[in-house]
């Protein structure tokens, strides 16, 4: 059974800080995706990493996935309120396309 | 602007009853996913089909659940009989081949 572990579980913070938030696993996967999700609403996608090493920029969000495809990072920069919501992260392994997720990250940005 | 629907969007009953949640993956769409999401388990993939086949269902309990997809418009997810522990939020989600799969609102189940 493949594992994410994401951390930490819980994050507030106050606007304009910076913050990192981890995904982890002893599994290696061929892509790894980052979700947010919104209360009331399903995860939507922000971005899928595929190369080892690779990073991903989304304006002031920073995705890196690990050299041997086992984790992966996103560093959000200057957060605001609007980041505001639980950070997903899933793996995808395996042959018949399926993913893994994390149980997330509740980002909490303070005005 | 195409979205996955769900309905019913929440759903209260009591347990024994049986609990049908359906979802229209977006047009073009060949691959539909039901997940349940719940704080103590974060969210688990129940069954996934691809073009109407289910393909996995090893995450669903299978004494009380069953995932059809009738028709290329509509996936349905039944629980029956419902317990407490059902309890949970399901989301249905679509997407086209390897592709990433877009979510649905969701169907929040309290059973009684």
């Amino acid at each position: 059974t493949q594992l994410l572990e994401q951390s930490p579980q819980f994050l507030s913070i106050q606007e304009g800080e910076n913050l990192t938030v981890y995904c982890n696993s002893s599994s290696v996967f061929s892509s790894l995706q980052w979700y947010r999700q919104e209360p009331g609403e399903g995860p939507v996608l922000l971005v899928t990493v595929v190369t080892g090493g690779e990073v991903k920029k989304l304006k002031r969000l920073t995705f890196q996935f690990g050299d041997a495809r086992k984790d992966s990072s996103l560093h959000i920069t200057a957060a605001q309120p609007g980041d505001t919501g639980l950070y997903l992260c899933a793996g995808e392994g395996g042959s018949n396309y399926k993913l893994t997720f994390g149980k997330g990250t509740l980002l909490t940005v303070n005005p | 602007d195409a979205r996955v629907t769900q309905t019913p969007r929440h759903k209260v009953t009591e347990m024994g009853q049986e609990v049908t949640m359906r979802c229209q993956p977006i047009l073009g769409h060949n691959t539909v996913f039901w997940y349940r999401q719940t704080m103590m388990q974060g969210l688990e993939l129940l069954a996934y089909f691809r073009n109407r086949a289910p393909l996995d269902d090893s995450g669903m309990p299978k004494d009380r659940f069953s995932a059809e997809m009738p028709d290329a418009t509509l996936a349905t997810l039944k629980i029956q009989p419902s317990e407490p522990r059902d309890s949970a939020v399901y989301f249905c989600a679509s997407g086209v081949s390897r592709g990433s799969p877009f979510f649905g609102p969701g169907t929040r189940l309290t059973v009684l």
